[in-house]
């Protein structure tokens, strides 16, 4: 299966913005949009933020958006917030049929 | 508003099989795709496999050999079967649906509140 590659951690001021990004390949993020992104507070289930690179479901602020260029999809989330602090994944579902999580991404806002 | 609520025994012994249900509320499990996904403590997410209420299946390469999901209609739940167990499956163990939307699919959305597994004799 592809491998999804995420930065361990990033971080920010509140008010400031931070991109995470996810990296595949030519053949899987650079051909298809079927990427998504989750937010996941400790202790808790993960949450849809993003789906389709770049679709926000209802409820979803918009600070948080969605991005793709080639083969590296991104989540920026625009002024920061205490609560945004948590750990991000992105997802793809394959060519298979299957899906591959990225290995997340540590968000600490200062 | 769909809702799911994962549940089955939090203790399985090494070499069994670790078996979980998936209850679903506010909607009919005949109407969507549904998943399963695990998380280890303190690792990232791995998905398991995913069910069609037709009974059509997908699942990792990686666990097809030992994973079983199945789908009950009557009971509007879905099961996870995952057989001879060792201590590297222990994890919180997700089910979530399948997103989708008129031309689009392949997102997960909503996901139950997750249940740890211990593999442990």
């Amino acid at each position: 299966q592809s491998a999804l590659t995420q930065p361990p951690s990033v971080s920010g001021s509140p008010g400031q913005s931070v991109t995470i990004s996810c990296t595949g390949t030519s053949s899987d993020v650079g051909s298809y949009n079927r990427v998504s992104w989750y937010q996941q507070p400790p202790g808790t289930a993960p949450k849809l933020m993003i789906y389709e690179v770049s679709n926000r479901p209802s409820g979803v602020p918009d600070r948080f958006s969605g991005s793709k260029s080639g083969n590296t999809a991104s989540l920026t989330i625009s002024g920061l917030q205490t609560e945004d602090e948590a750990d991000y994944y992105c997802s793809l579902y394959t060519t298979s049929s299957t899906w591959v999580f990225g290995g997340g991404t540590k968000l600490t806002v200062l | 508003q769909v809702q799911l609520q994962e549940s089955g025994p939090g203790l399985v012994k090494p070499s069994e099989t670790l078996s979980l249900t998936c209850t679903v509320s506010g909607g009919s499990v005949s109407r969507y795709y549904w998943s399963w996904i695990r998380q280890p403590p303190g690792k990232g997410l791995e998905w398991i496999g995913y069910i069609y209420y037709s009974g059509s299946t997908n699942y990792n390469p990686s666990l097809k050999s030992r994973v079983t999901i199945s789908v009950d209609t009557s009971k509007n739940q879905f099961s996870l079967k995952l057989s001879s167990v060792t201590a590297a499956d222990t994890a919180v163990y997700y089910c979530a649906t399948v997103g989708s939307d008129s031309s689009r699919w392949g997102w997960f959305d909503p996901w139950g509140q997750g249940t740890l597994v211990t593999v442990s004799s």
